[in-house]
């Protein structure tokens, strides 16, 4: 069974750097792309980044200027770093897996369970 | 940004009804469409991929159609647990992005 297991800082001071990591247990690592993806009550599901195992990455446009999602295949885990972050960054993280399959099999499988962050000086 | 947008917002039903949701892509994304249901304080779960692909473990009430721009979830007879919010999500291009969600609850 996959697990998807995430960690970092919960309070931040505007200006400061979200940093969180994610470990995969469970299935192949090198198989899948993965992703981050928040969610705030005032934009709802917003995806932020993906990467592969050997560290390709892809990022959305709102976020790119400020997002480094980073991976460490040797252990299974996956990292976001957003900087400067204000208010409006506040919500709950996730983590996920990325299904990139053949024609229109693309989608999020498995997720983490989620860390809440909260912006605030 | 492709824009993904869900109706109705919420909804009151009752426990057996059939629920029907319906999701609009701004441009067609063939069937690059995905629906997950979210209970309060936990992750969205994938439900369906690729339109009307069942993901394993996920009950057969669930069923969704549609490509190009239109798309639909529904549920055949709603069972207490399925008292979520649900969203779609195209995948046919970046970034990826969901709708707003639809509130189902209890009439």
């Amino acid at each position: 069974q996959v697990q998807l297991q995430q960690w970092g800082a919960g309070l931040l001071k505007p200006s400061e750097t979200l940093s969180l990591t994610c470990a995969v247990y469970g299935g192949s690592f090198s198989g899948y792309y993965w992703s981050w993806i928040r969610q705030s009550p005032g934009k709802g599901l917003e995806w932020i980044g993906e990467i592969n195992h050997s560290g390709s990455t892809n990022y959305n446009p709102s976020l790119k200027r400020r997002v480094t999602v980073s991976v460490h295949t040797s252990e299974n885990q996956f990292s976001l770093n957003l900087t400067s972050v204000t208010a409006a960054d506040t919500a709950v993280y996730y983590c996920a897996r990325f299904v990139h399959g053949t024609s229109s099999l693309w989608y999020f499988d498995y997720w983490g369970r989620g860390t809440p962050v909260t912006v605030s000086s | 940004d492709l824009q993904m947008t869900q109706s109705p917002s919420s909804l009151y039903a009752s426990v057996g009804d059939r629920v029907t949701i319906t999701c609009r892509a701004s441009q067609s994304i063939s069937s690059f469409l995905n629906w997950y249901q979210q209970e309060p304080g936990k992750a969205p779960k994938l439900l369906i991929f690729a339109a009307s692909s069942l993901q394993s473990w996920i009950p057969s009430r669930f069923s969704g159609s549609g490509s190009g721009t239109l798309f639909t979830l529904t549920i055949s007879s709603l069972q207490p647990e399925d008292f979520a919010t649900y969203y779609c999500q195209q995948t046919y291009s970046s970034p990826y992005t969901f709708g707003q969600g639809t509130k189902v609850e209890i009439k």
